[in-house]
């Protein structure tokens, strides 16, 4: 089944504590991206990358960091998490050129 | 700098009725205009999409339209029925380099039976 997963689904953490939510696509997509959703704001970028060891910056980088070392996995860093990014963050892929993103289940993040 | 603009944030129809939300952009390079939609504790899920080269495009009942000029676009949902009831987001795209794409802040709609 096509599917893109994210790990963990539900997580809460204290400030400070370095985490990883892990993505993962099996569509051989090139384009994968990642979002926080907050309440009145919609979605918001925060790294996409175009293909392996190529990302970039969407409009809310601060705080995170990324990788792309494999083709298939685009996991999310947050060094030292702080309660403003408290947020449900999804996971996306897509076909290389601006097109359809399939988003994985979200992970919603608590940061005390 | 860039962004999306989108209204209502929220809408209530009568079942049967028709739904419109609009979206606006400020960036002319965007050529790419999906829209998502999203059922309570689910993934956003593309419903339709639009790119620059054409001004309509029809899915049964749901329509977009797109006015570049005027850097507009909608959605048109006919024949509402409450399984439509979701938020909605509309998004601009375009591809420089990368694939930076801007969401609007969406639109909860209730259809009422």
């Amino acid at each position: 089944e096509a599917q893109v997963t994210q790990n963990p689904r539900y997580l809460i953490t204290v400030t400070g504590k370095k985490l990883t939510v892990t993505c993962s696509q099996n569509m051989n997509h090139e384009y994968m991206s990642w979002y926080r959703q907050d309440p009145g704001l919609g979605l918001r970028q925060i790294y996409y990358s175009m293909n392996v060891e190529v990302t970039d910056k969407g409009d809310v980088p601060e705080g995170y960091k990324v990788s792309r070392k494999e083709k298939r996995n685009f996991p999310l860093i947050l060094e030292s998490p702080s309660p403003n990014q408290t947020s449900l963050y999804f996971c996306a892929s897509s076909l290389g050129e601006p097109h359809e993103q399939y988003f994985g289940p979200g992970t919603r993040l608590t940061v005390t | 700098g860039e962004n999306v603009e989108q209204h209502p944030s929220t809408l209530s129809v009568q079942e049967g009725d028709s739904a419109v939300i609009k979206c606006t952009y400020s960036d002319s390079a965007s050529n790419y205009f999906p829209w998502y939609k999203q059922e309570l504790g689910k993934r956003p899920q593309l419903i339709i999409d639009i790119r620059s080269n054409v001004g309509e495009k029809k899915d049964q009942r749901i329509a977009v339209t797109l006015n570049k000029t005027a850097k507009h676009f909608s959605l048109h949902i006919t024949e509402t029925q409450p399984e439509d009831s979701a938020v909605y987001f509309c998004a601009a795209s375009k591809r420089t380099g990368g694939f930076k794409t801007i969401f609007g802040a969406g639109t909860r709609l209730f259809v009422k039976a």
